[in-house]
């Protein structure tokens, strides 16, 4: 079955620090990926999205992910994390076989340390 | 106006209450979503509306009914709720050809059941 998984439950960074979040995919042909990012009690915002072609993407505030095939991954990454960044990050995946569903990974929790 | 408008931003209810939220979006958007989400879990998507009418239930229990009097309206009718069905509930809108892809996210409404 079709999965998203985000190996860090919670990570802490230093500001100005770079950051790496993790999502690893299980599916057999090419996905439709996705970063969303959540503030505490808020919506969920769209980062970047991973269709086809150039696997370096880059997205909103900064942020960019990477497609890697080879290793089912689509890590998102951040050269200078700044205190706003402080959130959650989801990372989804288009379910091909259930149209209109969006299988979410089970987040990652972002703290800054000043 | 890329909004998506949730309201109310907190509701609490009683078991035997019957309350709704309501869901707006202009920006032409034909497809709409509700999703429930618990503290530090993923959004789980409960329903999805495609051109006023509903073509996805996640099996969600009665008690939660789904509403599209408009394309730019969605309510989600609230009666004899359960103490669990306290969530962030999130409603979504997106193109219909691009289904769940590019899905902008309300603020969601606070849901407390007592």
């Amino acid at each position: 079955a079709q999965s998203v998984t985000q190996p860090d439950i919670h990570i802490t960074v230093s500001e100005g620090a770079s950051l790496e979040l993790r999502c690893n995919y299980s599916y057999g042909a090419t996905p439709y990926l996705f970063w969303y990012v959540q503030s505490p009690g808020q919506g969920l915002q769209l980062l970047l999205k991973y269709f086809s072609g150039d696997t370096l993407v880059q997205g909103i505030k900064g942020f960019e992910a990477e497609f890697k095939r080879s290793q089912s991954s689509f890590n998102l990454r951040k050269p200078s994390v700044h205190w706003s960044d402080a959130a959650e990050y989801f990372c989804a995946s288009y379910n091909y076989n259930q149209g209109g569903k969006l299988i979410f990974g089970q987040g990652t929790e972002l703290s800054v340390k000043p | 106006d890329t909004e998506v408008t949730q309201t109310p931003k907190h509701l609490v209810m009683g078991m035997t209450n019957k309350k709704s939220l309501k869901c707006e979006q202009h920006m032409g958007h034909r497809a709409m979503y509700w999703y429930k989400q618990k503290a530090k879990k993923p959004p789980e998507l409960m329903f999805v509306y495609s051109y006023e009418k509903l073509s996805i239930n996640e099996s969600v229990p009665s008690r939660f009914s789904p509403e599209c009097p408009n394309s730019s309206l969605l309510n989600l009718h609230l009666h004899a709720l359960q103490p669990e069905d306290s969530a962030l509930y999130l409603c979504a809108s997106s193109q219909v050809r691009q289904l769940t892809t590019e899905a902008f996210f309300g603020q969601g409404t606070r849901l407390t059941v007592v």
